[in-house]
């Protein structure tokens, strides 16, 4: 079964600085998705990679999808308390279907 | 544009009980799928439907189950409630057949609180 591997795990950053989650796959990737919680919430979609090279941005963040690598990276710009949460990255399966595989998530903290 | 809509938000139910939790996928959309969430385990996929027809399920027991009606609202069944149990959980709505040509959507979640 695909396995969805998140680092960091935790990250604590000062209010305006710049970081990185990344996420890496056992297997081929054929839809990444990236989510943020904020405890004990429903999953807040945040956007979605489907083909090699893909980066695609809202406002502050932004995604890429590295197939070769079967990775996927979230950059966040700048960043602000806002975004303080957890980060999840998931995994559509091959074999079509609607389940996802997820990563174990990224607490981010962010001190003003 | 509604967004998926689990209802209750928050439940407390005693070991042995059993629950029922549903949801309403975004309108149009044909998929509700079900996970479970919990600090040691994180997120697990529960079982997905589309269509009114269950496609995949995960590893759990027997005792959860699930439904899909006609109109695409989904309900979740755990019975014998157990300890464990305690969790969030959460569905999310997609359009498609396959979630890796389409986004998909979840709800806020029901906590379900076993004492």
């Amino acid at each position: 079964s695909q396995e969805l591997e998140q680092s960091p795990q935790s990250l604590i950053v000062q209010e305006g600085k710049n970081l990185t989650i990344n996420c890496t796959s056992s297997k081929t990737l054929y839809g990444l998705y990236w989510y943020k919680q904020k405890y004990g919430e429903g999953l807040i979609f945040l956007m979605m990679l489907q083909k090699g090279g893909e980066e695609k941005s809202h406002e502050k963040i932004t995604a890429k999808l590295d197939e070769k690598k079967q990775q996927s990276s979230l950059h966040i710009t700048a960043s602000q308390p806002s975004h303080a949460g957890i980060y999840l990255c998931g995994a559509a399966n091959d074999n079509a279907g609607n389940m996802l595989t997820f990563g174990g998530g990224t607490r981010l903290m962010v001190k003003p | 544009k509604a967004g998926v809509t689990q209802t209750p938000r928050y439940l407390i139910k005693t070991r042995g009980q059993q629950v029922t939790l549903s949801c309403s996928p975004i309108s149009g959309h044909r998929s509700v799928s079900w996970y479970q969430q919990t600090p040691g385990q994180g997120l697990q996929f529960l079982f997905e439907y589309f269509s009114e027809t269950q496609r995949n399920k995960g590893n759990f027991p027997g005792r959860f189950s699930g439904r899909q009606f006609s109109n695409s609202r989904s309900e979740m069944n755990v019975s014998t409630l157990e300890l464990g149990d305690s969790a969030l959980y959460l569905c999310a709505s997609s359009p498609a057949a396959w979630v890796a040509n389409t986004e998909a959507f979840f709800g806020q979640g029901t906590r379900l609180t076993v004492v």
